[in-house]
Parts: structure tokens; sequence; C-alpha cells
């Protein structure tokens, strides 16, 4: 079956510093992978997505994720983090049956 | 800057009693979908559109639950009887379609609390 697993339900990291969000999939064919982000009692913000080509994918608000095929990982990334960037992260993907299949999210927590 | 509107943003309605969510999509958006989300946990497909035609209702309680877009623009999502166990959060989004990388766009949800 189709996935994408999200390993961590909690990630906390100190501002400043770099941050990684781990996502993994299960996904035959092409994967055509995304990334939102979810502020409280907000809905869901389009941050990113790997259709194909460079391996890593830029995107909104300084985030960026890495495609890799051997790990079958896309995890997201930043450099430095801001207290701002505290949210609910989802990794998601689109699969042959045309959906856009959610992972269960991570809670990132960025410490002053 | 283009956003999908819903209605309400929150409802509170007693069980067993019918209660209806209004979502306008981005024009020119083809796919809508309607997702439900438990706090905390990711959304879940209800169901999805491609213009006015069911594309995947397979999660969709077609017992108390259904979802029209009879024009191919807005749509209505729709529950009745409303039990405990749907208070969630009620998303729905659209797209340009629904083949390989097209990103989906949400709208702000509506918060229903059944009691």
């Amino acid at each position: 079956a189709q996935s994408v697993a999200q390993p961590e339900d909690q990630v906390n990291v100190a501002e400043g510093n770099p941050l990684t969000v781990k996502c993994t999939y299960s996904v035959s064919g092409n994967p055509y992978l995304f990334w939102y982000v979810q502020y409280p009692n907000r809905g869901l913000q389009f941050l990113l997505k790997y259709i194909t080509g460079d391996n890593l994918v830029k995107g909104s608000y300084g985030f960026e994720a890495e495609f890799n095929k051997s790990q079958t990982s896309f995890h997201l990334k930043k450099p430095s983090a801001l207290v701002s960037d505290s949210a609910l992260y989802f990794c998601a993907y689109r699969g042959s049956a045309r959906q856009l299949t959610f992972g269960s999210g991570t809670q990132l927590t960025v410490l002053p | 800057e283009a956003e999908v509107a819903q209605s309400p943003r929150y409802k509170i309605t007693e069980k067993s009693q019918a209660v209806a969510f209004w979502c306008d999509p981005i024009s020119g958006h083809a796919t809508l979908y309607w997702y439900r989300q438990i706090l905390g946990q990711g959304p879940e497909l209800l169901v999805q559109f491609q213009d006015e035609s069911v594309v995947d209702d397979s999660q969709l309680p077609k017992d108390r639950f259904s979802a029209e877009r009879l024009k191919g623009v807005d749509s209505t999502l729709k529950i009745q009887p409303a039990e405990l166990g749907d208070s969630a959060m009620y998303l729905c989004a659209s797209s340009f379609g629904d083949r390989g990388g097209t990103e989906a766009f949400f709208g702000q949800g509506t918060r229903l609390t059944v009691v």
C-alpha cells in the first residue's frame, strides 16, 4: 500500500539551530511529494513539492526539502529555526489514485 | 491573493441535528476536496470532486454524510444526524487538477463541536 510516514510526533529545536522534520515514503512509480504547515486553528499552508529533477527543493519561508530515492525519504529542513516556525508539519503524496494523502504530522517546537 | 473560502469558521450543534458547511474554491480550480481532521492528526479525505463529479468518496460515511458540487464551483458538505464523534475540523481544499505534482490550497476550516 502507498503511504508516507512521519516517524517523529514531536521535534524540539533551539532558535537559530538547524531543523529537520522527517518523512519517508512508500509510493510506487514517480512519487509526487509535498510539505504543508498548519498553525493552530488554521488550514494547511503549502510549503514545497517534489516532482522530478533536483533532489533539493526550495520552498516558502526559507524551508527546503531533500529527496533521497535510495532512502525513500523527503525530509524538511531549515538552516536556522525561528520561534515562529513552531507549528504542525505534514508530509503528503499524490499517488496513482489522484488523491492527496497526508502523514500523521510532526509538531515542531522552536525554543527561544 | 486568491483563497479558498469556508463558512462557518466555528459551529456548535447538538447530536442528532443537521449541520452544513460551505466551500468556495479558488476560481478556475476544477478539483475540490473535503477533509476531516481530528485534533493533532493528519487530514483524512472524505470526498474529492473533479468539476461536478465525485472522483472518490470511499471514506465518506454515506449513511449520514453527503456532499455536492452542483455547478462545479462551490460545494456543500452536510451531516445528518450529527454524532459526538463527528467533532473535528472540516477542511476544504482546491487544486487546478488532480494529477502528479499539483498542489492543493486549503481554506481556514470549520471547527465542528457536537454536544
